[in-house]
């Protein structure tokens, strides 16, 4: 089993819809969880820190379930912008300097 | 600067050459990052620094890879005599090693070893 997973795509949306991510971790210490966004072999550009109560940034709501050991990205009315791939990255040692453990990122493609 | 900076930004090499990489972190981060990604999104890391010293370097082959962070100097990354499945993008991060440690990437230099 991956240490970090990420629902398997490509999410195909027509523009305006509401889409969600899912990404499981296994570590339980893990205290560092963030969503990045690749274009195309570009470098990774965080999107959102996730914290334990939650946060939204405009369209975008990150969500963190300790117990079930997932985080959670909801993007709504969905742009022909946020076309890209979602990384999520996980801290797994709960240490300051500690490396990311990234999923396998999830492709959105959003259409006209 | 306020960008993590990388060159070159595309390398090539043949089998057997060798490969040098290199990375100036944000002004003020303390941490230095290198992951490596080979095809469809499967980021690997190798190697970490705390300021000139080596953090952890559990991702790092043993053979062939190695890295250094000098006081005033960019970061780099070496590889001896590359091999095919050595073609990737490399990617630097640096984070300041606050409460959140965000890390920050470069754009990354893309190997392409022939």
């Amino acid at each position: 089993r991956k240490e970090v997973e990420q629902d398997p795509g490509p999410f195909n949306v027509p523009e305006g819809a509401t889409v969600a991510f899912n990404c499981t971790y296994s570590n339980s210490a893990s205290q560092s969880f963030f969503w990045y966004r690749q274009d195309c072999r570009k470098e990774p550009k965080l999107l959102m820190s996730v914290y334990s109560s939650g946060n939204e940034d405009g369209r975008f709501t990150a969500q963190l379930n300790r117990a079930s050991q997932y985080i959670s990205l909801l993007i709504r009315d969905s742009k022909l912008s946020d076309s890209a791939t979602y990384l999520c990255a996980v801290n797994p040692s709960g240490n300051q300097g500690g490396k990311l453990i990234f999923g396998q990122g999830t492709e959105l493609s959003v259409k006209p | 600067g306020e960008e993590v900076a990388q060159t070159p930004k595309h390398l090539v090499r043949g089998e057997g050459q060798k490969a040098k990489l290199y990375c100036a972190p944000i002004k003020g981060h303390s941490y230095v990052f290198w992951y490596q990604q080979v095809l469809k999104n499967e980021f690997k890391f190798l190697i970490s620094f705390q300021n000139e010293n080596v953090f952890d370097e559990t991702g790092m082959p043993k053979e062939r890879f190695s890295a250094k962070c000098l006081p005033n100097s960019p970061c780099s990354l070496e590889i001896q005599a590359t091999k095919l499945e050595d073609s990737a993008v490399y990617f630097c991060a640096s984070s300041q090693g606050d409460a959140q440690d965000t890390q920050y990437f470069g754009p990354g230099t893309r190997l392409t070893v022939l």
